[in-house]
């Protein structure tokens, strides 16, 4: 079955212990991205990564890191959290020159 | 630098009701545009993609959209609504398949 898999998803932690949320796809797609989802505020893009060691900025990229050292795994580093990224956070992938994504089913993410 | 506005954060309408759900759009590119779907507690997927041709987009569950490059719009449409259409929608813009930018969503409340 086609799919975009997140672990864990449910995550509740303190404030500056380093966490790693993964992502992962099965579908061979070159672009893959992080989302936050908050009330009011829709979802906001993190980062994103048109392939293999290439990611880019997105409109919230404060405070998080990614990498991308094979095609199907695309894993959001907090290596700090802070109260307010307490959030649901969504990983989604696309195949190239196509846009759709395709969504995970979402972290939720608590800092305390 | 390209933005979605969603003005109705909540749209209650009775079942058997037709709905519009609006969506206005800036970009300095050419767009593709995009409606996902999200249930509670789910993560998104696609309702249906505008990339070019035809400006009167279909898509799954009966909904259908209209981009007007003059207005700058891309709003949802469908004829009939179920109880199974209760949901959150959000309209997308992607200028160059990379950078993809989210609308705040509405929520669709439909009354029996």
């Amino acid at each position: 079955e086609a799919q975009v898999t997140q672990n864990p998803r449910y995550l509740i932690t303190v404030t500056g212990k380093k966490l790693t949320v993964t992502c992962s796809q099965n579908m061979n797609h070159e672009y893959m991205s992080w989302y936050r989802q908050d009330p009011g505020l829709g979802l906001r893009q993190i980062y994103y990564s048109m392939n293999v060691e290439v990611t880019d900025k997105g409109d919230v990229p404060e405070g998080y890191k990614v990498s991308r050292k094979e095609k199907r795994n695309f894993p959001l580093i907090l290596e700090s959290p802070s109260p307010n990224q307490t959030s649901l956070y969504f990983c989604a992938s696309s195949g190239q020159g196509v846009g759709e994504q395709y969504f995970g089913p979402g972290t939720r993410l608590t800092v305390t | 630098a390209q933005s979605v506005t969603q003005l109705d954060s909540q749209v209650p309408v009775f079942e058997e009701a037709p709905v519009e759900l609006r969506c206005n759009y800036s970009s300095s590119v050419s767009v593709y545009l995009f409606w996902y779907v999200q249930y509670p507690n789910q993560g998104l997927q696609l309702l249906l993609k505008y990339l070019s041709g035809s400006t009167l987009v279909k898509g799954i569950n009966g909904f259908e959209a209209e981009f007007n490059k003059s207005q700058t719009s891309f709003h949802l449409r469908k004829p009939s609504v179920h109880i199974s259409d209760t949901a959150e929608y959000f309209c997308a813009v992607s200028g160059d398949y990379q950078k993809v930018t989210f609308g705040t969503g509405t929520k669709l409340q439909v009354i029996p």
